[in-house]
C-alpha cells in the first residue's frame, strides 16, 4: 500500500510570496490533516477534512492560509502573502475515518520563509 | 495549546540500555497514540492504547496508561542507536476531535 505522498519536499520563498503544497492521501483513507510543525515543536492541526467537507479550520490563519480538497481525494494548502513566522515542516496525514484511527503521515514540506 | 506534555524533553543513553519517556495530559480521551520522528522526516506511527486499556506491547515498545493520573510511559528496551529520534504522544478526546501532539522528547542512542 502506498504511503501518504506530498509535494515539494522543500520549498524557500520571501516573505509576502505565496505558495502551494500538495497532498495526496492513503488510497480509501477518507479523512485528510494538515498540521503545522515549527522547529522543536509538535505539530499543530492546521484543517481536517472528511472526505471533501472540512470538519475543523479552527486554527488555519484564514487572512492568508486556505486549504482545498475539491474531489476527497488530493488537497492543496496554500500561503499567501507568506510571513517570516510562516517557515515550518507542512505536514499531511490520513486516516481511513475518524480521528480515532491510527494517522498515517507524509514526509513533509519544509517551508523556509527569508 | 498542547494537551501532551512529554517527558524529559531531552534523553541521552548508552546502546543497549533501555528508554522512559512519560507524557501527561489534561483532559479525558479516547485514545492516547506515539510517534516517533527522525530528523528531517515525517512522523511514524508506533503505538495506540485505548482509554479502556492499561498497557500494550508492541516489539521492543511498551506503553502504559493511566487514566486516573492523564499520564501515559513508552518504554523502548534494548535501546539501539537507530532510535535515535524524537517521540511524541498525542491524545484524541472522542469521535472525531482532532489529534493533539506534546513537544516531544529528543532520543539520542549512543552507540
Amino acid at each position: 500500500e502506498a504511503g501518504v505522498a506530498q509535494s515539494p519536499r522543500y520549498k524557500i520563498i520571501e516573505k509576502r510570496q505565496s505558495v502551494a503544497f500538495w497532498c495526496n492521501p492513503i488510497s480509501g483513507h477518507a479523512t485528510l490533516y494538515w498540521y503545522q510543525q515549527i522547529l522543536g515543536q509538535g505539530p499543530k492541526l492546521l484543517i481536517q477534512f472528511q472526505n471533501n467537507g472540512v470538519v475543523d479550520d479552527s486554527q488555519l490563519p484564514k487572512d492568508r492560509f486556505s486549504a482545498e480538497r475539491l474531489k476527497g481525494v488530493d488537497s492543496t494548502l496554500k500561503i499567501q502573502p507568506a510571513k517570516l513566522e510562516d517557515s515550518a515542516v507542512y505536514l499531511c496525514a490520513s486516516t481511513r475515518l475518524e480521528s480515532t484511527d491510527t494517522q498515517y503521515f507524509g514526509p513533509g514540506t519544509r517551508l523556509t520563509v527569508l | 495549546s498542547q494537551q501532551g506534555e512529554e517527558d524529559p524533553q531531552a534523553l541521552s543513553i548508552q546502546e543497549g540500555e533501555n528508554a522512559t519517556m512519560n507524557c501527561s495530559y489534561k483532559t479525558s480521551i479516547n485514545n492516547l497514540q506515539w510517534y516517533r520522528q527522525n530528523s528531517g522526516r515525517g512522523l511514524v506511527h508506533l503505538i495506540l492504547i485505548r482509554s479502556n486499556e492499561r498497557e500494550k506491547h508492541s516489539g521492543r515498545l511498551r506503553v502504559t496508561l493511566d487514566t486516573s493520573k492523564k499520564s501515559s510511559s513508552l518504554l523502548i528496551t534494548a535501546s539501539r542507536a537507530a532510535d535515535t529520534a524524537s517521540y511524541f504522544c498525542a491524545t484524541v478526546s472522542s469521535g472525531n476531535t482532532p489529534l493533539v501532539f506534546g513537544k516531544g522528547t529528543r532520543l539520542s542512542v549512543i552507540a
